[in-house]
């Protein structure tokens, strides 16, 4: 089955810096790749999310990068803010079902 | 709003006794719910795909007698945890597919004493 690696697995970053997490998949039939903001004791929040066919995808200070042939996708948040500060987690999906990273704590200090 | 309502958000029960979970669509048909379970600090882990009118697929290792799983309608599956055991406790939490993104319920917080 599918396996998701996701580093690092802490991240800490002073305000207004920029954080990266990066994933790699094993599954090169993974079609969907969606990043989730979970809060504690909540549902996963999607993010951003990128498919097969797309290199990269940007939505005002969130970015995600794909590239297929490494089987690797990474997370960019620039100018961090407080709120920022959550678990985050990589998916790969395969006939919609969800392989999840083991997720990155981000902590942004003021 | 929420398109996928999960039911209930928290509950206690003694060992030895079943507590059924409902997940249900709310303005959409899903006839392949999934099953995750989160312990704490950890990540999400599938545990069974639910199939709307047939068997669920279980991921390996997950107990398809101890996690029994039912998806009666394309609106509602249910996981009965059976024979509850305090290493059940988790946060347990479904997901559909809603066109190309997935949407998950509110989770079930489920504590074993």
């Amino acid at each position: 089955g599918e396996n998701v690696e996701q580093h690092p697995s802490t991240l800490s970053v002073q305000e207004g810096d920029s954080a990266v997490i990066k994933c790699t998949y094993s599954d090169s039939a993974s079609n969907y790749f969606p990043w989730y903001k979970q809060e504690l004791g909540k549902r996963p929040q999607l993010i951003i999310d990128i498919r097969s066919n797309v290199g990269e995808k940007k939505d005002q200070r969130i970015a995600v990068t794909l590239n297929k042939t490494a089987k690797h996708f990474s997370l960019h948040i620039t100018e961090t803010q407080p709120e920022d500060s959550a678990v985050y987690f990589c998916a790969a999906s395969v006939d919609y079902k969800l392989s999840f990273g083991a997720g990155t704590t981000v902590t942004v200090r003021a | 709003g929420a398109v996928v309502s999960q039911h209930p958000s928290r509950v206690i029960c003694k060992s030895g006794t079943s507590v059924k979970i409902e997940c249900r669509s709310l303005d959409f048909q899903a006839t392949t719910m999934f099953w995750y379970r989160q312990f704490p600090k950890q990540s999400l882990m599938l545990m069974a795909t639910s199939n709307e009118g047939s068997k669920a697929t279980y991921e390996q290792g997950v107990e398809k007698d101890k996690f029994l799983i039912n998806h009666a309608s394309l609106t509602l599956s249910t996981l009965t945890v059976t024979s509850a055991h305090p290493e059940d406790s988790s946060f347990y939490i479904c997901s559909a597919f809603r066109g190309s993104e997935a949407f998950f319920g509110q989770g079930t917080r489920l504590t074993v004493v």
